[in-house]
């Protein structure tokens, strides 16, 4: 089946730690996302691509980290510079042409 | 900039028919979409406006205004179900018009009571 995998589902930070969120997709698609979800609030864009070995800066990227180095792959690393970790973290991809996003199932990140 | 507005919680009966309005204000509008997400998991994609006008599917009914930054989107035959936080997006063009966005809105929480 065609989808988009997020892991880990839950994961831990602690304070000074850097820590990476995995986001792999077998849909064939150019463009991944990376937003982060706060409670009550709506989703914020902190990275996209569009093409591998291109990434550019979302509302609030400050304090995170991506790479694409292969399609299927955009990995998000949460560093110690993000003062404030806690959230929902989805990541999301579309078909360069159509904006139509489809999301994985996510990770929620804590701060121990 | 852009600003999206939605009422921030509705409650509806089993059967029954809800509106959910999502108001925008944006340069460069090329689209607006609504997704359905169910606590703690991943937002799904409903449906998809760029003209103005009503686009139906199923239970589910989408509506466009370009000129009032306006859209609903209309749930008929209410399921214990389609409790869910909705979704609105708009997308548009970054000033340098280079590429293209989602904005989302912070959702709307509804309740549907038996």
């Amino acid at each position: 089946d065609g989808g988009i995998t997020q892991s880990p589902k839950y994961l831990f930070r602690k304070e000074g730690q850097n820590v990476t969120l995995s986001c792999e997709q077998n849909l064939n698609h150019d463009a991944m996302y990376w937003y982060r979800q706060d409670p009550g609030q709506g989703l914020r864009l902190i990275y996209y691509s569009q093409i591998v070995n291109d990434f550019q800066k979302g509302d609030i990227a400050e304090g995170y980290s991506v790479s694409r180095e292969k399609k299927e792959s955009f990995p998000l690393t949460v560093t110690s510079a993000q003062k404030n970790p806690t959230a929902f973290y989805l990541c999301a991809s579309s078909i360069l042409t159509s904006d139509i996003q489809y999301f994985g199932a996510g990770t929620r990140l804590s701060v121990l | 900039g852009q600003n999206i507005d939605q009422p921030t919680e509705m409650t509806a009966t089993e059967g029954a028919i809800v509106q959910i309005n999502c108001t925008y204000q944006t340069s460069g509008f090329n689209g607006l979409f609504w997704y359905q997400q169910h606590a703690g998991e991943a937002p799904t994609f409903l449906s998809y406006n760029v003209l103005d006008g009503l686009e139906e599917k199923g239970r589910f009914s989408s509506f466009l205004s370009r000129s009032k930054g306006y859209s609903y989107l209309l749930l008929k035959e209410l399921q214990m179900k389609d409790s869910a936080s909705y979704l609105c997006a708009v997308r548009a063009r970054f000033s340098s018009g280079s590429a293209r966005q989602l904005t989302f809105g912070s959702g709307t929480q509804l309740t549907v009571l038996p």
